[in-house]
């Protein structure tokens, strides 16, 4: 069974902190990653697709790293803001489907 | 901005009763999506769907569920006769291309309550 964990579950920081999480997966037969972020009441929304060992991705004050050979990413925010507040999901892909985590509920405090 | 809509917003239904759960993809995609949600838990895949076929179903998508897409614009779920524990936030998504380098997009989801 092919497991994807993140941690930690919640978070929660002053505005302007930086913050960082991580998505554990499976390191054997990897093709992608993707992550998303899920605002209360919204649907997911994708933040980044990564494919390459090292792999190193930005989008604003938001980054991600890969390690496909350890079978790792980390997700940073960079001076966190209140509508950062929401919950980041991996989700990793495996024959046509994504398995995902549990998500980290990341609340950012004015 | 192109998005993936869904209907309706929340379904009530009666245990043993049929429900079809609408989602309109973006209309240049080519790949569908239905996921679940129980409470709590991990958002579930259910079934892919390319060329007017499923790709891959989980375990989930059992007989009682089945997809299509009838017009070229609709994306269904029917599940036949529903049971308690089906209640959950249901997400259709759609992709470009497949997802081991594409992005998807997911509908704001149909909260089924099974009664």
């Amino acid at each position: 069974i092919l497991n994807v964990e993140q941690s930690p579950q919640s978070l929660h920081v002053q505005e302007g902190d930086s913050t960082n999480f991580t998505c554990s997966f499976p390191s054997s037969n990897f093709y992608a990653l993707h992550w998303y972020r899920w605002e209360t009441a919204k649907s997911p929304e994708a933040l980044f697709v990564m494919t390459l060992n090292g792999d190193e991705k930005k989008k604003g004050r938001i980054s991600a790293t890969l390690n496909t050979k350890e079978g790792y990413s980390y997700l940073y925010i960079k001076g966190s803001q209140p509508e950062d507040s929401a919950t980041y999901l991996c989700a990793f892909y495996n024959t046509d489907k994504l398995i995902f985590g549990t998500g980290t509920r990341l609340q950012v405090f004015p | 901005e192109p998005e993936v809509t869904q209907t309706p917003s929340h379904q009530v239904t009666q245990m043993g009763q049929e429900v079809i759960l609408r989602c309109v993809p973006i209309s240049n995609h080519l790949y569908f999506y239905w996921y679940r949600q129980i409470l709590g838990q991990k958002v579930e895949f259910l079934v892919s769907f390319y060329n007017n076929e499923i790709s891959e179903k989980s375990e989930i998508f059992d007989d009682q569920f089945s997809v299509e897409r009838p017009d070229g614009s609709n994306f269904t779920l029917k599940i036949r006769s529903t049971k308690l524990e089906d209640s959950a936030m249901y997400f259709c998504a759609s992709s470009k291309g497949g997802l081991g380098n594409n992005e998807q997009f997911f509908g704001p989801g149909t909260r089924l309550t099974v009664l």
